[in-house]
């Protein structure tokens, strides 16, 4: 079974400041992670994915997240956060052979004030 | 170029009603996928497709059923509504490569009265 955490409910930051969305997950074999993004009354968007190779993975709207295989983690992160970033977002895992079947986390609510 | 289109995007059901759901996407993808989204629960798989005539269930099937008729479309069918599936309804596409990412359609918002 797989299974995706993501600790925090809010994460709140100011404008300019680093942003940063914690996701563990559990996965037999290797895992495929995703982070996603929604606004409101929106379906969800594609930030970024790790499949294999470099750890670190560059996405969308300067977006990146850090693939940690002993910590089981998949954070996302912007070096400097605006408020039109305020969104939920939701870490993704899949393992490699079961057909593209997403596990969601909760989702994380992030808030950036001016 | 639509990408996944839902209709309707907002719909109120009594008890015991039953309605379809409708997806379609334009892309030439054999994979689709329906989820529902609860608040503070994330998204939840009810069933999915590797192509055309063939389905299978996810993690909350109960109270639904598809079918996949054609690469475009896949319908979810909700017989005799419950309260419990008031929800918002995705439906999402992707290609057949291994890691490939989900495209989403905009979501139908269903209530269950």
């Amino acid at each position: 079974a797989q299974s995706v955490a993501q600790p925090e409910d809010q994460v709140n930051v100011a404008e300019g400041n680093p942003l940063t969305v914690k996701c563990t997950y559990s996965v037999s074999g290797n895992p495929y992670l995703f982070w996603y993004v929604q606004y409101p009354n929106r379906g969800l968007q594609f930030l970024l994915k790790y499949i294999t190779g470099d750890n670190l993975v560059k996405g969308s709207y300067g977006f990146e997240a850090e693939f940690n295989k002993s910590q089981t983690s998949f954070h996302l992160k912007k070096p400097s956060a605006l408020v039109s970033d305020s969104a939920l977002y939701f870490c993704a895992v899949s393992a490699t052979d079961s057909w593209g079947k997403l596990q969601f986390g909760a989702g994380t609510q992030v808030v950036v004030t001016p | 170029n639509a990408g996944v289109t839902q209709t309707p995007k907002f719909r109120i059901l009594k008890i015991g009603q039953s309605m379809t759901l409708q997806c379609a996407q334009d892309m030439n993808h054999n994979y689709m996928y329906w989820y529902r989204q609860d608040p503070g629960m994330g998204l939840k798989l009810i069933y999915y497709s590797v192509g055309a005539g063939i389905t299978d269930k996810g993690e909350v099937p109960n109270g639904y059923n598809v079918s996949r008729s054609t690469t475009e479309d896949f319908p979810l069918r909700l017989e005799l509504a419950a309260p419990s599936q008031t929800s918002v309804y995705f439906c999402a596409s992707r290609t057949g490569t291994p890691g490939g990412e989900l495209f989403f359609g905009e979501g139908s918002r269903l209530t269950v009265l």
